[in-house]
């Protein structure tokens, strides 16, 4: 069974500093989704990456396969980047569902 | 392109009454999925569909109900609310057929059941 497991549970930060959230998984993955969830609201995705690294704007994600492991960064962080962030993994091509890691509650302060 | 529509935004219900949450995406996408999403806990899957007329249980479906009549409407039923379904509730969507694909969301349906 995949599990999903996301580190730190929550996080603040000063406004312009570097934020990484990191996600581990325990089984071999076709995919793996970044998304986000402000207070209140619903979510959106943000990322989706087999291998590599995906880059918008300042936000970056990263997996390494061999480590299962992956990484999101926020550069140069902003009030409005507060908000969950929410990590899930797509076991194989022959499924469509998906599991998820419990979240990464970030706080950024003016 | 409205994406995934999901209503109502918030509800509350009392304990034995019944409901339905509804869903609609116009990206003519064969997945559909709902989830609930519980404090400390990842978003966990009740129902799932991979086409007009499947479904299928997920982790944890006991009280629920779907059914999809067309690709675009998958709709959750719950029968008899109890208090242990208070929850928020997403309904998701995405393309399938082996391919990686992006999941769209819904803007999620808090439900409180007194």
């Amino acid at each position: 069974k995949n599990e999903v497991e996301q580190s730190p549970q929550n996080l603040t930060a000063q406004e312009g500093e570097f934020i990484t959230i990191n996600c581990s998984y325990s089984v071999g993955i076709s995919a793996l989704h970044w998304l986000q969830q402000h207070p209140g609201g619903g979510i959106v995705s943000l990322f989706m990456l087999s291998s590599g690294k995906k880059k918008h704007g300042r936000l970056i994600a990263t997996i390494n396969i061999q480590e299962k492991h992956s990484s999101l960064h926020i550069t140069a962080s902003h009030p409005r980047d507060s908000a969950v962030y929410i990590c899930a993994t797509r076991q194989s091509y022959t499924t469509d569902k998906l599991i998820f890691g419990t979240g990464t509650r970030l706080q950024v302060f003016p | 392109n409205a994406g995934v529509t999901q209503t109502p935004k918030f509800q509350v219900l009392k304990t034995g009454q019944s409901m339905t949450l509804q869903c609609a995406q116009d990206m003519n996408h064969e997945y559909m999925s709902w989830y609930r999403q519980d404090p400390g806990m990842g978003l966990r899957l009740i129902h799932y569909s991979v086409g007009a007329g499947i479904t299928d249980q997920g982790e944890v479906p006991n009280g629920y109900n779907v059914s999809r009549s067309t690709t675009e409407d998958f709709p959750l039923r719950l029968l008899s609310a109890a208090p242990s379904q208070t929850s928020v509730y997403f309904c998701a969507s995405s393309y399938t057929n082996y391919r990686n694909t992006e999941a769209f969301f819904g803007q999620g349906t808090r439900l409180t059941v007194v």
